[in-house]
This record gives structure tokens, C-alpha cells and sequence, in this order.
């Protein structure tokens, strides 16, 4: 089995300081773990993925994510935000033999000016 | 290339109406996902194909919903007949590669309203 937990439903940010949204997982195997951003009234688009190889993954328009093992956690940081940037994140899992993707909640960010 | 392509943008339909949503995938791409968006329970997958080949509707509501590929540039998601609970924005993906590497295309969406 396997699940993903966004710890925030919203975070609110002002232009140009850091973003964090936090992401856990649980998963029975080796997960591979992904970001993807819908912006209003589009579908999604992948951010960034990671599938075992470096810890650290990097991504499009300045997002990058860590993967902890000992911490469940992949988390999506940027060190500034852009306006632009206000979007709704989602954190998925894909693990096990199905390798199904489990969508979580959703984040929605928000970016003052 | 354009993307994956739905139509239509918005259905506005009453209940017991028949509903066709429309989806071209990437070309060359092999995997084609359907999925339903609603705020109470995120993001579903309603079935995917593969080379045009139902692999998994588990994730199919009920008999009321239907999908087909009859090729490798087209998919309907049909649903009859349809009731208020329906509404949501339905996507449609696809993936040049096995769903478990998590690198899906999505097209716009369209957004179901069942009166």
C-alpha cells in the first residue's frame, strides 16, 4: 500500500522569499516520487521527479525537492518566489508492482505581492 | 506538438443526458490515462489504456461509464446516464512510458456540469 500526505493545504508567500511545501509518503517498497503544478484552469504539468538516483532533484522554474528516506519526506522548495508561481501542487507516489500513481491533496499556493 | 487535446472545454448537461468527453493524446505516446477531478476526493483514476487496450477501470464509478480507444489518436469517456454526482473535471493523460514513472501529459480538462 502506499499513500502521500500534504501537510498544508494552503501556504500564502510574498513575492521573492522562500517557498516550502511539504510532502510525506508512505510506501511497502522503493517509492519514486513526484511533483506536479496545475495552474488555474490547466491541467497538470510535472515539476520534477525523483526515481532513485540523486537525493536531490531539481526542476523546472527554480523548484527543486530532497528525498529523506529516514524522513518520509519530499519536500518542494524554491528560494524565491514569482508570482507566477501561484498554482496548486500535488505530491505523488508511485510504488509496488501496480506502480499506480496515488495523487495527494493538492497545496495550494499563493504568492502576495 | 499541440498536446493532449479534450473536448469539450465545458459540458453543462441535465440529469439522464448522455456525455461524451473527447480526448487525442501526444502522438507516439502508448499510455492514455482518464481521471476525475472533484474537491471532495482530489484526483481519481477512472482507467487507462495501453496501445489502445483497457489495462486497469478499476477505477470506474459504475456502469454508467464507459471508455473506448478505437485508435492510437482517440478516446471517448462516455457516461449515461449521467447525474449530478457526476460533476467534476474530468483529464485525460498520456505517457510515453509504464504509469509507475509518473510522467503524464495532461490535456486542459473538461469540466462536467450535471444539472
Amino acid at each position: 500500500a502506499q499513500s502521500v500526505t500534504q501537510l498544508d493545504s494552503h501556504v500564502s508567500v510574498s513575492e521573492g522569499t522562500p517557498v516550502l511545501l511539504r510532502c510525506n509518503y508512505s510506501s511497502s517498497y522503493s517509492p519514486s516520487l513526484f511533483w506536479y503544478v496545475q495552474h488555474p484552469n490547466k491541467g497538470l504539468q510535472l515539476l520534477l521527479k525523483y526515481t532513485s538516483a540523486a537525493t536531490l532533484v531539481k526542476g523546472i522554474n527554480g523548484f527543486e525537492a530532497e528525498f529523506k528516506k529516514s524522513e518520509t519526506s519530499f519536500h518542494l522548495t524554491k528560494p524565491s518566489a514569482h508570482m507566477s508561481d501561484a498554482a496548486e501542487y500535488f505530491c505523488v507516489v508511485s510504488s509496488g508492482s501496480a506502480r499506480q500513481l496515488t495523487f495527494g491533496s493538492g497545496t495550494q499556493l499563493t504568492v502576495l505581492p | 506538438d499541440a498536446g493532449v487535446i479534450q473536448s469539450p472545454r465545458h459540458e453543462v448537461t441535465e440529469m439522464g443526458q448522455e456525455v461524451t468527453l473527447r480526448c487525442k493524446p501526444i502522438s507516439g505516446h502508448d499510455y492514455l490515462f482518464w481521471y476525475r477531478q472533484t474537491m471532495m476526493r482530489g484526483l481519481e483514476l477512472l482507467i487507462y489504456f495501453n496501445n489502445n487496450v483497457p489495462i486497469d477501470d478499476s477505477g470506474m464509478p459504475e456502469d454508467r461509464f464507459s471508455a473506448k480507444m478505437p485508435n492510437a489518436s482517440f478516446s471517448t469517456l462516455k457516461i449515461q446516464p449521467s447525474e449530478p454526482r457526476d460533476s467534476a473535471v474530468y483529464f485525460c493523460a498520456s505517457s510515453l512510458r509504464p504509469t509507475g514513472t509518473g510522467e503524464l501529459f495532461f490535456g486542459e480538462g473538461s469540466r462536467l456540469t450535471v444539472l
